[in-house]
């Protein structure tokens, strides 16, 4: 069975650095063609694909926030983590991790069940 | 950026009748284009990708159609259970993601 957590902070003040992870089970981001995305939703709002990172540690970032982001892997752990810097009211909202592989291209197959974050002073 | 356009908003049906959503791309994304379902509170469930392959477990009442920049996602009688908000995605200008804004289904 495949599956992933998102975890970290539920509030974080604006200027902070966000941290959240993602950890998985039932694959591995030592595959080929295996990745791993963070998408984030506002609340009421549509879907934001926010980074990519693939078993080859290539990294891919939404233009928007490219200079904000940072995503890594960490095989051993079954972990990817996105860094966000100087957050903001408006990065207010349920953040997704979601794997990429080549069996379902182009797309994103099984989501995990999404983290709350509250950006406030 | 290409742009996802979903139309309508807002698409007000009965049990058993037939939904039929659009989602229309800035520019040619091929067949690069996937539906998900999303309910309150919960992650969206991919449906369709590569605009007409259905993912696992999907019921057959689902059907996603189109390339270049027009897309459809047929639903060919709707259950209670498929009231919800879809969503089109796309792939383009390798790897970049985009999200159109959505299409509420609900209950007439």
């Amino acid at each position: 069975q495949i599956t992933l957590k998102e975890s970290g902070p539920t509030l974080v003040k604006p200027t902070q650095t966000l941290t959240l992870t993602c950890t998985f089970s039932g694959f591995s981001l030592d595959t080929n063609g295996v990745g791993v995305v963070w998408i984030r939703q506002p609340p009421g709002e549509a879907l934001e694909w926010l980074a990519l990172i693939y078993w080859d540690d290539d990294q891919r970032y939404t233009p928007s926030l490219k200079n904000r982001l940072t995503i890594a892997k960490d095989t051993s752990k079954n972990q990817v983590v996105l860094t966000m810097t100087n957050v903001d009211p408006v990065d207010t909202g349920t953040y997704y991790c979601a794997r990429s592989w080549f069996g379902v291209p182009n797309a994103f197959d099984i989501w995990g069940q999404g983290t709350v974050v509250t950006v406030s002073s | 950026e290409t742009v996802l356009t979903q139309s309508p908003a807002t698409l007000s049906l009965s049990p058993g009748e037939r939904a039929t959503l659009s989602c229309r791309a800035s520019q040619t994304v091929f067949t690069f284009l996937a539906w998900y379902q999303q309910k309150p509170g919960q992650a969206p469930r991919l449906l369709i990708y590569d605009a007409s392959t259905r993912a696992t477990g999907i019921p057959a009442r689902f059907s996603g159609s189109g390339s270049g920049t027009d897309f459809s996602l047929t639903i060919s009688s709707l259950e209670p259970d498929d009231f919800a908000v879809y969503y089109c995605q796309q792939r383009s200008e390798w790897p970049m993601f985009t999200f159109g804004q959505g299409t509420k289904v609900e209950m007439k």
